[in-house]
């Protein structure tokens, strides 16, 4: 049950798309097709933005979007607004009633 | 709505126990399951457990395994999480989480957590 890799930060300007990468194995993101992502501002819970690698929950902009290759998700943000300034972690299925988060992605917008 | 609501954090020696609760409403807490998912201060997020909506099945992170038990009481809307035989290492926010829906590992609603504090 280790960590998923994600870079540590990612930054853009505003109006800009970026992408954030969450690395895994065969065990985990390249095993299942149940990869999420979450949001998380400075002292609130964190909140769904995308699952089943793709799919955006109801309320959520459709500038978020998600894919998957091989043992490597993303997650793309596009016409970068401040709002959008907060941690990102992925999260993947990793077999047997267990989940595995990714190390975190700090997202700039400058 | 959803809420959820944790408590029961605290500061608790190393070694020492302590229960956590999470208490539901807005949803039909008997029909999905919940997690516990922690959170070191400015540190990742790591799920904890899991536990089935009928109690059937229960999972841990091999980090807590045969040191935490969860469980819930649907009659009183209630998860649990029994934390034994606590180290420094245990010290995170607490957060409990729901599933989505049919065991999917997707965390749709988040409580706001409870910190616990292992420290002599």
């Amino acid at each position: 049950q280790s960590a998923l890799t994600q870079p540590a930060s990612v930054s853009g300007s505003p109006g800009q798309s970026i992408t954030i990468s969450c690395t895994g194995t065969s065990s985990d993101v390249g095993g299942y097709s149940y990869v999420s992502w979450y949001q998380q501002h400075p002292n609130k819970a964190p909140k769904l933005m995308i699952y089943d690698v793709s799919k955006r929950p109801s309320g959520v902009s459709n500038r978020f979007s998600g894919s998957k290759s091989g043992n490597t998700a993303s997650l793309t943000i596009s016409g970068l607004q401040a709002e959008d300034e907060a941690d990102y972690y992925c999260c993947s299925y990793a077999g047997s009633s267990t989940s595995v988060f990714g190390t975190g992605t700090k997202v700039t917008v400058l | 709505q959803v809420q959820l609501v944790e408590s029961g954090g605290g500061v608790v020696q190393p070694g020492g126990s302590l229960r956590l609760s999470c208490a539901a409403s807005g949803f039909t807490f008997s029909s999905y399951g919940i997690h516990w998912v922690r959170q070191v201060s400015g540190k990742g997020l790591e799920w904890v457990a899991f536990i089935r909506y009928d109690g059937s099945d229960k999972s841990y992170a091999d980090s807590v395994k045969g040191r935490f038990t969860i469980s819930r009481d649907n009659s009183r809307n209630t998860l649990y999480l029994q934390m034994n035989s606590l180290r420094a290492e245990d010290t995170a926010v607490y957060y409990c989480a729901k599933d989505r829906g049919w065991g999917s590992f997707y965390f749709d609603y988040w409580g706001q957590g409870t910190l616990v504090t292992v420290s002599s």
